[in-house]
């Protein structure tokens, strides 16, 4: 079964420092997407990061970073430097084929607080 | 720039009512969603379409129907109202329907009540 698992609901850090928020993903597909998104508490999601499958390199943008991990099924979004505006709920997601489309498949979110 | 535009953002229907959810993006955007938010559960897709004319059903599409004449504009009705289509809906495009990169664009979401 196609499963995304986020294991934290919810998460402290301390604001200036990396916080590194796990997402495991489970398909027999060998060609998939995966993605982070930022929900603040306004409701819009806000996509932060993407990594494909075939990717040898973990994704980067600015301040985000993903840890792939193909052989573990594991997609960990790192927040560096956090600042108080990062608190928010973040979600993983896996973009598989569905039908003649794809779809996204979305864990339950961590919602991280960030401590001035 | 507009995006994913949904309308409306808040709405209170008793049961037994029908409404329309409207969607429209401006980025030429062949695939188009809705999905459904609901607490602890994440999102989950309603409808898909990749083109105008085309439309399929997602995971959760029992209550809800969708049409797509235009590639703007992709609404989503509910035919009757229920207690459990309580929720907060997101529409949300794509450039790309059938790969894997590709952002996906989410409208600001649109929160329904049913009484």
């Amino acid at each position: 079964a196609q499963k995304i698992t986020q294991t934290q609901p919810g998460m402290f850090v301390q604001e200036k420092e990396a916080v590194t928020l796990d997402c495991t993903y489970d398909t027999s597909d060998q060609s998939y997407g995966l993605f982070w998104y930022k929900q603040p508490s306004s409701g819009e999601m806000i996509f932060l990061i993407y990594q494909g499958s075939y990717d040898e390199q973990n994704a980067t943008e600015g301040r985000y970073s993903l840890n792939f991990q193909k052989a573990r099924k594991s997609a960990n979004l790192v927040i560096s430097a956090s600042q108080l505006g990062d608190s928010a709920m973040y979600f993983c997601a896996m973009r598989v084929l569905y039908n003649q489309g794809g779809k996204l498949i979305f864990g339950q979110g961590t919602e991280l607080s960030v401590k001035p | 720039n507009a995006g994913v535009t949904q309308t409306p953002k808040f709405q209170v229907l008793k049961t037994g009512q029908s409404m329309t959810l409207q969607c429209a993006q401006d980025m030429n955007h062949e695939y188009m969603s809705w999905y459904r938010q609901d607490p602890g559960m994440g999102l989950r897709l309603i409808h898909y379409s990749v083109g105008a004319g085309i439309t399929d059903q997602g995971e959760v599409p029992n209550g809800y129907n969708v049409s797509r004449s235009t590639t703007e504009d992709f609404p989503l009705r509910l035919l009757s109202a229920a207690p459990s289509q309580t929720s907060v809906y997101f529409c949300a495009s794509s450039s790309r329907p059938q790969g894997f990169t590709g952002e996906l664009f989410f409208g600001e979401g649109s929160r329904l009540t049913v009484l």
